[in-house]
C-alpha cells in the first residue's frame, strides 16, 4: 500500500544549527512534492514545491532536495531560529492519488 | 486578499445533530479540498473540487458526510448526523498555480458529544 513516513514525530535541535527533517515514501510515483509548515490551532501553510525531475531547489534558507531512486525528501532549514520551531508536513502530488500528507514532524529549535 | 475563509471556527454539536461547515475559497482558484486532521490518522483529504465540480470524493468517510460547491466561491461541508467519531479539524484548502501551492483556511474545530 502506499505510505508517506517522515523521520520522526519530534526533532529537537540548537539555534543557529542546521535542521535537517526526512520525508520517505514507498508505492508512489510522485511528479512533484511539497513541503508545508503547521503551527498549533493554524492551517498548513506552504513552502516550496519540488518536481520529480528537480533534484534541488531552495529558498531563502530553506533547502529541499528529492531522490526518486531512494523514495526520499529532505528538507534542511540553515541557520535555524526558535521562530523555525514548528510542525513540518511533506505532502506528495500523484495524478493517482492527488495530494497526500505525511504524519509531520515537530521541530524545536531551542536558544 | 483575505485568504481561505472558513466558518465557524469552533463547533459543538451534540451526536445525531447536523453540522454544515463552510467555506470561501481565494477568487481566481480552481481547486477546493476539504481535509480532516486527527492526532491519530494526521490530514487526510475527504474531498476535492475542480472548476466547482467534485473530481474525487473516495476520502469521504460514509455516506453521513457530503459536500457542495456551488459556485466558485462558496462551498460547504455536511455531516448528518453527527457522530463522536467525527470530531476533529476540518481545513478548507484551495489552489491555482501548482507552484503556489494550497491554501489552506484557519480549520474548524468540531467536537461532537
Amino acid at each position: 500500500s502506499q505510505k508517506i513516513e517522515q523521520n520522526s514525530e519530534a526533532l529537537n535541535i540548537q539555534e543557529g544549527k542546521t535542521a535537517t527533517l526526512t520525508c520517505n515514501y514507498t508505492n508512489y510515483s510522485p511528479a512533484y512534492l511539497q513541503w508545508y509548515r503547521q503551527d498549533p490551532g493554524r492551517g498548513p501553510v506552504f513552502l516550496l514545491l519540488i518536481r520529480e525531475n528537480e533534484k534541488e531547489k531552495r529558498k531563502e534558507r530553506l533547502k529541499v532536495t528529492f531522490d526518486t531512486t531512494l523514495k526520499q525528501s529532505l528538507f534542511h532549514i540553515t541557520a535555524s531560529q526558535p521562530a523555525d520551531s514548528a510542525t513540518y508536513l511533506c505532502a506528495l502530488y500523484s495524478s493517482a492519488s492527488k495530494i497526500i500528507f505525511g504524519s509531520g514532524t515537530r521541530l524545536s529549535i531551542r536558544p | 486578499d483575505a485568504g481561505v475563509i472558513q466558518s465557524p471556527r469552533h463547533e459543538v454539536t451534540e451526536m445525531g445533530q447536523e453540522v454544515t461547515l463552510r467555506c470561501k475559497p481565494i477568487s481566481g482558484h480552481d481547486y477546493l479540498f476539504w481535509y480532516r486532521q486527527t492526532m491519530m490518522r494526521g490530514l487526510e483529504l475527504l474531498i476535492y473540487f475542480n472548476n466547482n465540480v467534485p473530481i474525487d470524493d473516495s476520502g469521504m468517510p460514509e455516506d453521513r458526510f457530503s459536500a457542495k460547491m456551488p459556485n466558485a466561491s462558496f462551498s460547504t461541508l455536511k455531516i448528518q448526523p453527527s457522530e463522536p467519531r467525527d470530531s476533529a479539524v476540518y481545513f478548507c484548502a484551495s489552489g491555482g498555480l501548482q507552484e503556489d501551492g494550497y491554501t489552506f483556511g484557519s480549520g474548524t474545530r468540531l467536537t461532537v458529544v
